[in-house]
């Protein structure tokens, strides 16, 4: 079974609206941590955005927030007041294991996110 | 943020020739290192976990003997790859952790083309 699933190939939004990249998991392990990179065209990977399986409240960082509902394996990235810059492709990626442990990522397929002016 | 830094951002090679990509961590000591290998318009999949002073760990399906990996020192892995062929043709990544943080920190990647 695919541990990190994104539904979206492709995604389209306007300019200064905001939009919902979705992503959802599965691991049996209680302790995990869920990531968001963007990759823009040049491939460089730019984290966004952590959550901790034990964090009690939604990550935010600037314009982007995750909506994690944890009963439904899910991690969201909302993005608010999408910027052209914002254009590029979005990985939802997930680590098993505590903090504590140097275990690797599992990436999603990937969300190809296109800003419209 | 911590800086990884790759080398060389793009490699075109004849085909049977072996390549050396590095990956260096600048501004910390990386215990551990991950090289991803990604296809265009594809996903990152993990080839291999290097940590300093000791063998790499490869993921099922990656032949260890065609990708050697090297994690001489804290701050440098390398990643050869031998008798290049064209279906070795990728953008290849490395990533870095200081001791077992939970944030990985990426390199800029390497394009490689074998003609």
């Amino acid at each position: 079974a695919q541990k990190i699933t994104q539904t979206q190939p492709g995604m389209f939004v306007q300019e200064k609206e905001a939009v919902t990249l979705d992503c959802t998991y599965d691991t049996s392990d209680p302790s995990y941590g869920l990531f968001w990179y963007k990759q823009p065209s040049s491939g460089e990977m730019i984290f966004l955005i952590y959550q901790g399986s034990y964090d009690q409240q939604n990550a935010t960082e600037g314009r982007y927030s995750l909506n994690f509902q944890k009963a439904r394996k899910s991690a969201n990235l909302v993005i608010s007041a999408s910027q052209l810059g914002d254009s590029a492709m979005y990985f939802c990626a997930m680590r098993e294991g505590s903090s504590g442990s140097a275990r690797q990522l599992t990436f999603g397929s990937g969300t190809q996110l296109t800003v419209l002016p | 943020g911590a800086v990884v830094s790759q080398h060389p951002s793009r490699v075109i090679c004849k085909s049977g020739t072996s390549v050396k990509i590095e990956c260096r961590s600048l501004d910390f000591q990386a215990t551990t290192m991950f090289w991803y290998r990604q296809f265009p318009k594809q996903s990152l999949m993990l080839m291999a976990t290097s940590n300093e002073g000791s063998k790499a760990t490869y993921e099922q399906g990656v032949e260890k003997d065609k990708f050697l990996i090297n994690h001489a020192s804290l701050t440098l892995s390398t990643l050869t790859v031998t008798s290049a062929h064209p279906e070795d043709s990728s953008f290849y990544i490395c990533s870095a952790i200081y001791l077992a943080g939970y944030e990985q920190y990426f390199g800029p990647g390497t394009r490689l083309t074998v003609t």
